[in-house]
């Protein structure tokens, strides 16, 4: 079974910082690694993918990916309030995702 | 790119009845869909895998007599909840599958649909 483990929540950032999310996966196998935000009573929305190991920019969110490690991370810049959701790790296996259980994230006005 | 729509978005019925749920990519085709549930403050929990062409590919536990998928089209795929009782009120989530082969492909998802039964 494909186990994805997200750094537990829920996460408090005031408008402005970084807001650092943490995720580890079982599967070593995996390829293909996801980030979706998920606004509450809203369906997920994908924000980043990556499949190669290191850094992947876009606008104020970065994706890391350390396949030896297991671990794949998402950092938000400049956090706004308008970036207060929960964000959901997903790791694709046979076209299906595992998800985590994914981090509440709270921007501070 | 990669729009997935949902509809209805809301459907209120009474215990007994069926309620179908269509899921549509509108710009792209999907050979494979999937359908989702989410009960409030859950994860999302994969119901099943929605091949065009083919039967559906159900997770353990659900009963697919009572949840019947139907991938008419590269673009379609509908859910029906069959004999809907209370305990069947959720979020219904589809997502699409879109891109090349290996590692590329994502899901995007619809907006969801959210079903109440009385």
């Amino acid at each position: 079974q494909k186990e994805v483990e997200q750094n537990s929540g829920p996460l408090s950032v005031p408008e402005g910082a970084i807001a650092s999310l943490n995720c580890t996966y079982s599967d070593r196998g995996s390829q293909s690694f996801f980030w979706y935000r998920q606004y509450s009573g809203k369906s997920p929305e994908l924000i980043m993918f990556i499949y190669s190991n290191g850094d992947k920019e876009d606008g104020r969110f970065t994706a890391q990916l350390n396949k030896a490690s297991q671990y794949v991370s998402l950092l938000i810049r400049d956090s706004q309030p308008s970036d207060s959701a929960t964000y959901l790790c997903a790791v694709m296996g046979d076209y299906k995702l595992s998800f985590g259980a994914g981090t509440t994230v709270t921007v501070r006005a | 790119g990669a729009v997935v729509s949902q509809h209805p978005s809301w459907v209120i019925c009474k215990s007994g009845t069926s309620v179908k749920i269509e899921c549509r990519s509108l710009d792209f085709q999907a050979t494979t869909m999937f359908w989702y549930r989410q009960f409030p403050k859950q994860s999302l929990m994969l119901m099943a895998t929605s091949n065009e062409g083919s039967k559906a590919t159900y997770e353990q536990g659900v009963e697919k007599d009572k949840f019947l998928i139907n991938h008419a089209s590269l673009t379609l795929s509908t859910l029906t909840v069959t004999s809907a009782h209370p305990e069947d009120s959720s979020f219904y989530i589809c997502s699409a599958l879109r891109g090349p082969a290996g590692a590329g492909e994502t899901q995007y998802f619809g907006p969801g649909t959210r079903l109440l039964v009385l």
